[in-house]
C-alpha cells in the first residue's frame, strides 16, 4: 500500500513569489492535515481538510490557503513568500472519525531567498 | 491553549538499556494522545495511539501510558538498540482534530 506521498521534495523560491505543494493521501484516507515544521519552532499545524471541505485551520495568516479535490489528495499555497515561511511542510492523510492515527508523509522543503 | 512539554530535551544511553521519555499537557479536554518518531530531514512515523478513555497501548517493545486527570504520558523502550535513535515527538488531539505537539526528545541509542 502506498503511503502519503509529497511533491516537490524540495521547492526554491524568492521573497514574493507564490508556491504551490501537493500531496496524495494514502488510499481509502479522506482527511488530509498540513503543518510547518519550522527550525527552532516546532511542528505547527496549518490546515484539515475532510470530504473536500476546510474543517479547521492554525493561527497563519490568510496568504497560507489550500484546497482537496474529489480524490482527496490536496494542495497547499502559500502567496507573498517571506524568508520566515521556510520550513519542512508536511502532509498527513487519515480515515474520517475520531482517533485514527496520522500518517506522515516525508515533506516538502520550501526555501525562500 | 494546549501546551505540549516533552522531557529530557536529548537522551543518550547505551545499547540494551530500557528507558523512558516524559510528556505533559495542560488541557485534558484531548480526544488521544500520540507518540511519533521522525528520523533527520524525514516525516513523522506513528508509534501509538491512546484514545482518552484508554490507560496505556504496546506495540512491541513500545509501551505508552496516559494519565489524562494529571496531564502526564510516558514512553517506555525496552532493551533500546541503535536503530531507536531518532527524535520522538508527544501530540495531543483536540476536538477541531488540531494536533498539538511537543518540541520532542532526541534520542540516541550508543552501540
Amino acid at each position: 500500500e502506498a503511503g502519503v506521498t509529497q511533491s516537490p521534495t524540495h521547492l526554491i523560491k524568492t521573497r514574493g513569489q507564490q508556491a504551490t505543494l501537493r500531496c496524495s493521501p494514502i488510499s481509502g484516507h479522506t482527511s488530509v492535515y498540513w503543518y510547518q515544521q519550522a527550525l527552532g519552532l516546532g511542528l505547527q499545524f496549518l490546515l484539515w481538510y475532510d470530504e473536500g471541505e476546510e474543517r479547521n485551520r492554525g493561527n497563519f495568516p490568510p496568504r497560507f490557503s489550500g484546497r482537496q479535490f474529489p480524490n482527496y489528495s490536496s494542495e497547499l499555497n502559500v502567496n507573498a513568500l517571506e524568508l520566515e515561511d521556510s520550513a519542512l511542510y508536511l502532509c498527513a492523510s487519515s480515515r474520517t472519525g475520531a482517533n485514527e492515527k496520522l500518517f506522515f508523509g516525508s515533506g516538502t522543503q520550501l526555501s525562500v531567498l | 491553549k494546549q501546551e505540549v512539554t516533552q522531557i529530557p530535551a536529548a537522551l543518550s544511553v547505551p545499547e540494551g538499556e530500557n528507558l523512558v521519555l516524559n510528556c505533559s499537557f495542560t488541557d485534558s479536554a484531548i480526544y488521544n494522545l500520540q507518540w511519533f518518531r521522525q528520523d533527520p530531514g524525514k516525516g513523522l512515523t506513528s508509534l501509538l495511539l491512546i484514545q482518552s478513555s484508554q490507560r496505556e497501548q504496546t506495540s512491541g517493545r513500545l509501551n505508552a501510558s496516559l494519565d489524562k486527570s494529571s496531564g502526564r504520558s510516558t514512553l517506555y523502550i525496552a532493551a533500546s538498540q541503535p536503530g531507536d535513535s531518532a527524535t520522538y515527538l508527544c501530540a495531543v488531539q483536540g476536538s477541531a482534530r488540531q494536533l498539538t505537539f511537543g518540541s520532542g526528545t532526541q534520542l540516541t541509542v550508543l552501540p
